[in-house]
């Protein structure tokens, strides 16, 4: 079974630009995350989807960030313009759908750093 | 409330011993307590997961133990490994809510040879 696949790897930009990370989930995994994972915390969850619309993005901070997932199946987070508080790895993960509980299968991250 | 904290924030351990991670809750509606192992440069892995209608949970080497009273739970690693050195996160989610996981801070665990 293939992984969560995640690009870049590695983005370095100057405050003030824009970057974009994408992520495709595990085939058939209906729900899809956004996490950031700032160096020496644990993940805090960004966004969730189900399929191709939001349930939960009460903590992504909308004057800069956006996401979209379409179709249902890949899904792009966009910072515009970053901040240097926004050097963190990014992680996307998936899961079935259900309400029940499942696990999520993460990525390897973008680590992303804003000089 | 949304909370969840996790200490020791880093722990050495030699080979063979016991290591043991502490996480605490305050949310009542969280009802999936999974634990994450993590490695540098990769994401988090699922290790073991537990929901609160059991005390304990016990896979291979690891447990997980419990206190839905305390809303407190706990990993266990019998005779650690070196090659469990990593990152051990907490986590804990909401019932219906998926996989919406708030984690804990992190304890970085050292197994010496």
């Amino acid at each position: 079974e293939a992984g969560v696949a995640q690009s870049p790897r590695y983005k370095i930009i100057e405050k003030r630009q824009s970057v974009a990370f994408w992520c495709n989930p595990i085939s058939g995994h209906a729900t899809l995350y956004w996490y950031q994972q700032i160096l020496g915390q644990g993940p805090k969850l960004l966004i969730q989807f189900q399929n191709n619309g939001v349930v939960d993005d009460s903590q992504l901070p909308k004057d800069r960030f956006s996401a979209e997932r379409l179709k249902g199946v890949d899904s792009t987070l966009k910072i515009q313009p970053a901040k240097l508080e926004d050097s963190a790895v990014y992680l996307c993960a998936s899961s079935l759908y259900g309400a029940v509980n499942t696990e999520a299968f993460f990525g390897q991250g973008t680590r992303l750093t804003v000089v | 409330q949304q909370q969840v904290k996790q200490s020791p924030q880093s722990l050495i351990v030699q080979k063979g011993g016991i290591s043991i991670i502490n996480c605490a809750y305050e949310n009542t509606a969280f009802d999936y307590f999974p634990w994450y192992q993590q490695f540098p440069g990769k994401g988090p892995a699922l290790l073991i997961a537990i929901r609160p209608d059991v005390s304990e949970k016990k896979e291979g080497r690891f447990t997980i133990s419990f206190n839905k009273s305390a809303k407190q739970f706990s990993l266990h690693i019998m005779d650690s490994q070196p090659g469990d050195s990593a990152t051990y996160f907490c986590a804990a989610s909401p019932e219906t809510s998926g996989s919406r996981l708030t984690f804990g801070e992190g304890t970085q665990l050292t197994v010496n040879p």
